[in-house]
């Protein structure tokens, strides 16, 4: 199994809302990576979890707050977002380092009103 | 500081025809990696080449990597519709593979007419 799963597929919410975006993998990947891709450009690290643990956290507001529950999920919570953060957020997995293959999720398309 | 620039930023051309991408970075890489993204989807990995190869097949897919001149190019040959999407390179930095950080160029929008 090569599949990296992302819920929701869409998410519409207001600035002052709390939701969160789910990711999961099955394929015994120990880094796995949040990235947020705006329209026509290249996807933007924000965080690296490397063996359950936070390693690269690419200065992203703390509005963002990642969590790696187990080796399998990843979780971004999402609180007071605003305007300027929607954007496609992927989700990708990597054996254990980020210069192997990484897979990714289809992403989560996000709207902040 | 971008680590990888692609030109040409956007591409058309007819279904069978050959199509070229190139990617530019500016450190010493361990390796270099090309992704294709069909519209708002994930990205998917098409092939990884190491910083002591210079050449690399899969299937329709040709990779050449010249650590001399930091570039690299992807080409597509007897292109389909089905290969209209972004691609992207992505490189790492020598030393630094196990800091997580895989850095992408700003990627080429190739469009396949039928």
């Amino acid at each position: 199994d090569t599949e990296v799963t992302q819920t929701p597929k869409h998410l519409v919410m207001g600035m002052t809302n709390k939701k969160s975006l789910k990711c999961e993998q099955h394929m015994g990947h120990r880094a796995m990576y949040w990235y947020k891709q705006k329209a026509k450009k290249p996807p933007e690290l924000m965080f690296v979890y490397s063996y359950e643990k936070l390693s690269i956290n690419e200065s992203v507001p703390s509005r963002f707050s990642p969590e790696c529950p187990n080796s399998s999920l990843l979780n971004l919570h999402l609180h007071a977002l605003q305007p300027e953060d929607s954007a496609l957020y992927l989700c990708a997995s990597s054996s254990s380092r980020a210069t192997d293959t990484q897979y990714f999720g289809p992403g989560t398309r996000l709207t902040v009103l | 500081s971008q680590q990888g620039e692609e030109d040409p930023q956007a591409l058309s051309i007819q279904e069978g025809e050959n199509a070229t991408m190139n990617c530019s970075y500016k450190t010493s890489i361990n390796n270099l990696q090309w992704y294709r993204q069909n519209s708002g989807r994930g990205l998917v990995h098409l092939i990884l080449i190491r910083s002591n190869e210079r050449e690399k097949h899969s299937g329709r897919l040709r990779v050449t990597l010249d650590t001399s001149k930091k570039s690299s190019s992807l080409l597509i040959t007897a292109s389909r519709a089905a290969d209209t999407a972004s691609y992207f390179c992505a490189t790492d930095e020598k030393g630094s593979s196990n800091t997580g950080k895989l850095i992408f160029g700003q990627g080429t929008t190739l469009q396949v007419k039928p």
